[in-house]
């Protein structure tokens, strides 16, 4: 079943509204969760890195106060995009890194596709 | 530049046609290798994790195996069922986290049957 629980799985908002996309890991606490952002038939590439109880780490040219990033518990981060515009349109994914023996796994979630009209 | 490189980019395969699948990469110091599917839509879906030269990992119709410069994953008599987009993601020694992996663009593969 789903390690990483991602909502909504997609969105249509009007452009200048803001939207938030809620990622959760499920059984296991996530002291530290990854956005990555995939636009149509390219890679997925990291936005942030949200950390509980602290700030998130934002990768260089992606804008911190348009994408706010709150991870208020071991379980819980949320991605809020703010004042839409069209070109922030794209399909959003969250992970979370869990220990498996003594391996460390990324698991996703099942993304997020947002549309800005 | 840090880079991952797939190829092909499209594979085309029929219903128990053999084939691979290339990931190279170019990074100082790799910490591991993934390789993910994703359905059209979808989030990843992790398959295998590598992390030393010679190193190899099957599951089911899939293997993956890994050299100081490229990841191959071979499938073998593939069906339907294994049409998706595999992704190859590297993850570099003092990246800091594991979340902070370099994706490649993807092998969009169709099993015809």
């Amino acid at each position: 079943g789903a390690v990483v629980s991602q909502h909504p799985s997609w969105v249509i908002c009007k452009s200048g509204t803001s939207v938030k996309i809620e990622c959760r890991s499920l059984d296991f606490q996530a002291t530290t969760m990854f956005w990555y952002r995939q636009f149509p038939k390219q890679s997925l590439m990291l936005m942030a890195t949200s950390n509980e109880g602290s700030k998130a780490t934002y990768e260089q040219g992606v804008e911190k106060d348009k994408f706010l990033i709150n991870h208020a518990s071991l379980t819980l981060s949320t991605l809020t995009v703010t004042s839409a515009h069209p070109e922030d349109s794209s399909f959003y994914i969250c992970s979370a890194p869990r220990r498996e023996s003594t391996n460390e796994k990324l698991f996703f979630g099942s993304g997020t596709q947002l549309s800005v009209l | 530049e840090d880079q991952v490189t797939q190829s092909p980019e499209a594979l085309r395969l029929q219903e128990g046609e053999s084939s691979s699948l290339n990931c190279s990469y170019t990074v100082s110091g790799l910490r591991g290798l993934f390789w993910y599917r994703q359905d059209p839509g979808k989030g990843p879906e992790f398959l295998f994790t590598l992390y030393s030269a010679g190193e190899e990992k099957e599951k089911e119709r899939l293997k993956a195996t890994l050299t100081k410069k490229e990841s191959f994953l071979h499938i073998t008599a593939p069906k339907p069922e294994d049409s998706a987009t595999y992704l190859c993601a590297v993850q570099q020694w003092g990246s800091g986290n594991t979340g902070k992996l370099i994706f490649g663009q993807g092998t969009t593969l169709q099993v015809k049957p």
